[in-house]
């Protein structure tokens, strides 16, 4: 069965980075792409971006351009989120998902992970 | 992208229906029959009920069903049971993003 595994909850300071990682399991790892969805304290869902798990390619929502960076290393199917910059706002929970629909900006999660709190806090 | 626009709450007796709206605009609802609905139980992940408009995965109930007029796209639950309680949220195909709905907390009296 298809498993997505996110790794446990950070704390951290205004201005560090954050790594949180997303271990795939039950399907070819490169056919799909992963997403990135936030979600902070008792707000709703919000768009992170996307990485190709066959070649790479990312798209990333644009008021995180430049902060974010997906990667993914196929050899352990796992996908990775770095934030830089942390600022309080950063504090949710974020989500990886998986994407089915081929586009990069597909509206359509099928498996999601089970979530990893991030909180920024001097 | 601005966040498609839901209403925060709906609520409905057990059995009866309930509708929940999402409008966006012609740049993502309007233009494209990409539409998906997620329900989310506290503390919880979300939970694809409604892809592509009106389809529905494999293992949702069929009192789930999705439509779409113009801009809004629209989640019926109809026969509510008490299980239904939940954050329902849309989420539609952009272009170059994909943009949420703010969620309607859905409540079963």
């Amino acid at each position: 069965q298809v498993q997505l595994v996110q790794s446990g909850a950070e704390v951290k300071k205004p201005g560090a980075s954050v790594k949180v990682s997303c271990k795939a399991s039950g399907y070819t790892f490169t056919s799909y792409g992963i997403s990135w969805v936030r979600q902070a304290p008792g707000q709703g869902l919000e768009w992170m971006g996307w990485i190709s798990a066959y070649n790479g390619n990312t798209n990333y929502a644009q008021k995180l351009q430049g902060r974010v960076t997906m990667t993914t290393d196929t050899s352990t199917s796992t996908a990775y989120m770095e934030l830089r910059s942390l600022r309080s706002d950063d504090t949710a929970v974020y989500y990886c998902a998986r994407p089915d629909g081929g586009s990069s900006s597909s509206p359509l999660f099928d498996y999601w992970g089970q979530g990893t709190l991030v909180t920024v806090s001097s | 992208q601005s966040a498609l626009t839901q209403p925060a709450s709906v609520s409905g007796s057990p059995g009866q229906s309930i509708t929940i709206s999402c409008t966006g605009t012609s740049s993502d609802v309007g233009s494209y029959n990409l539409v998906s609905w997620y329900q989310q139980h506290p503390g919880k992940a979300p939970k694809l009920m409604i892809y592509e408009g009106s389809k529905r995965p494999s293992g949702v109930s069929n009192r789930f069903s999705g439509s779409k007029s113009g801009n809004t796209a629209s989640l019926t639950i109809s026969g509510l049971q008490a299980e239904d309680e939940a954050d329902y949220y849309c989420c539609s195909y952009a272009g170059s993003s994909a943009v949420f709905g703010g969620g309607t907390k859905l409540t079963v009296l």
